[in-house]
């Protein structure tokens, strides 16, 4: 079993439609990062979580330590959201650990 | 100029061959990491470094090697190329508060 699991794996929206993608692990973590990946390939750090709720435009991302869960929320989703969503947390001392990714593809 | 420049973009290679891929920072982090992406799996860490002079193994080191040659530069070379390192890799650097940034990867293909 993945020390990262991430659901689902691929996800298609309509223009404007809320996006929850979500992100469990099963290890004690120090931090949860979201990371976004455009079809070009580079890779974009969202969100560094500790706790409770990080809000950034359109995009919210939380964590429930006690439950090992984590969740990217994207509001009024546009087809420029349309990557590939990375879930990694952080292990003391110095590792992380990914997730596999969430394919979103939004459409006009 | 991007913050973490990986060069080359894209390289084909042939079995056998030594390949370098470079990696140079302006973000005067002293963290530095190369990892690994194939298709399916999540990235993986092959070598990371906390400070010149500083080297330390991820979980897929063997067939790798790394250079810390300056805090802002971190190269990755493999020695003896072989058809199942071909990936996508990406160096990254982090600060004291665990603030991560990429380069934009280096798709290597060994034939």
């Amino acid at each position: 079993k993945n020390e990262v699991e991430q659901s689902p794996q691929n996800l298609t929206a309509q223009e404007g439609e809320f996006i929850t993608i979500n992100c469990s692990y099963s290890v004690g973590i120090s931090a949860l990062h979201w990371l976004q990946q455009h079809p070009g390939g580079g890779i974009v750090s969202l969100f560094m979580l500790s706790s409770g709720k990080k809000k950034h435009g359109r995009l919210i991302a939380t964590i429930n330590i006690q439950e090992k869960h984590s969740s990217l929320h994207i509001t009024a989703s546009h087809p420029r959201d349309s990557a590939v969503y990375i879930c990694a947390v952080r292990l003391n001392p110095d590792k992380l650990i990914f997730g596999t990714g969430t394919r979103l593809q939004v459409f006009p | 100029d991007a913050d973490v420049t990986q060069t080359p973009r894209n390289r084909i290679t042939k079995t056998g061959k030594r390949i370098m891929l470079e990696c140079s920072q302006t973000k005067g982090h002293d963290r530095m990491y190369w990892y690994r992406q194939d298709p399916g799996l999540g990235l993986r860490l092959i070598y990371y470094s906390f400070d010149v002079k500083d080297i330390n193994k991820g979980e897929i080191s063997d067939g790798y090697s790394v250079s810390r040659q300056a805090q802002a530069k971190f190269s990755l070379s493999l020695e003896s190329a072989i058809p199942n390192q071909t990936a996508l890799y990406f160096c990254a650097t982090s600060d004291h508060r665990d603030r991560y940034t990429f380069g934009s990867g280096t798709r290597l293909t060994v034939v």
